[in-house]
């Protein structure tokens, strides 16, 4: 069955950095589009990246743009998401999710903490 | 980016009653060439990850009670729980994937009356 499970999440100091991981197996991961999807606490989701099945096709919304790069490793099975120049606004919660129009496949998240 | 708006806030709804909730986008999410409505439907509970109940804006993933339906076109669409259970205390969001970026509504909690 799919799985996905996220980590690298945590508490961090403004300003800092953090890379997010995200294992994938019992598809064939290498065959689909997969985003990053996040929701700060009390808010709603935010669909922040998406990276095509090679790197050719990379989407990021505005309010990451030139923060946060998205990398995937057809070999490993994973997707990454480098995070720099973290702000207390990128507190959320992080999700994997397959896919980059609706995903029925996500993970647990992992939770990463902007806070000095 | 196309805005997606949902309503109510928030609703109580007797066990075994009818929940509705309506999420309307800032522009046609109808790809005319397709006849699609580029619109999905998540439930989500406190600590666990969004599940999807329906693409394709009336579209019912596998696994998910007959009791939810979505239903709309264009820039109007509904989802409805025909006879709401204790386990269907969530919030409900929308989502369009008709233009990147993928945009989701605010969400609409549900909770027993």
């Amino acid at each position: 069955q799919v799985q996905l499970v996220e980590s690298g999440g945590g508490l961090v100091k403004p300003g800092g950095s953090l890379r997010l991981s995200c294992a994938a197996s019992g598809f064939t991961f290498r065959d689909y589009y997969m985003s990053w999807i996040r929701q700060a606490p009390g808010k709603g989701l935010e669909w922040i990246s998406f990276i095509g099945t090679s790197t050719s096709i990379i989407y990021y919304a505005d309010s990451v743009k030139g923060r946060f790069t998205i990398s995937r490793d057809n070999g490993n099975n994973s997707l990454y998401l480098q995070m720099n120049s973290l702000t207390a606004e990128d507190t959320a919660v992080y999700y994997c999710a397959r896919d980059k129009r609706y995903s029925a496949y996500w993970g647990q998240g992992t939770l990463v903490t902007v806070s000095s | 980016d196309i805005v997606m708006t949902q309503s109510p806030d928030s609703l109580a709804v007797s066990l075994g009653e009818r929940a509705t909730i309506n999420c309307k986008s800032s522009q046609s999410i109808l790809y005319s060439s397709t006849n699609k409505n580029y619109l999905a439907w998540y439930q989500k509970k406190p600590g666990q990850p969004p599940k999807l109940l329906v693409y394709w804006a009336s579209t019912r993933e596998s696994g998910v009670p007959d009791r939810f339906s979505g239903s709309g076109s264009g820039t109007e669409f509904t989802l409805t729980i025909s006879s709401l259970q204790a386990e269907d205390v969530a919030v409900y969001y929308c989502q369009q994937y008709f233009t990147t970026p993928q945009t989701f509504g605010p969400g609409t909690k549900v909770e027993i009356k």
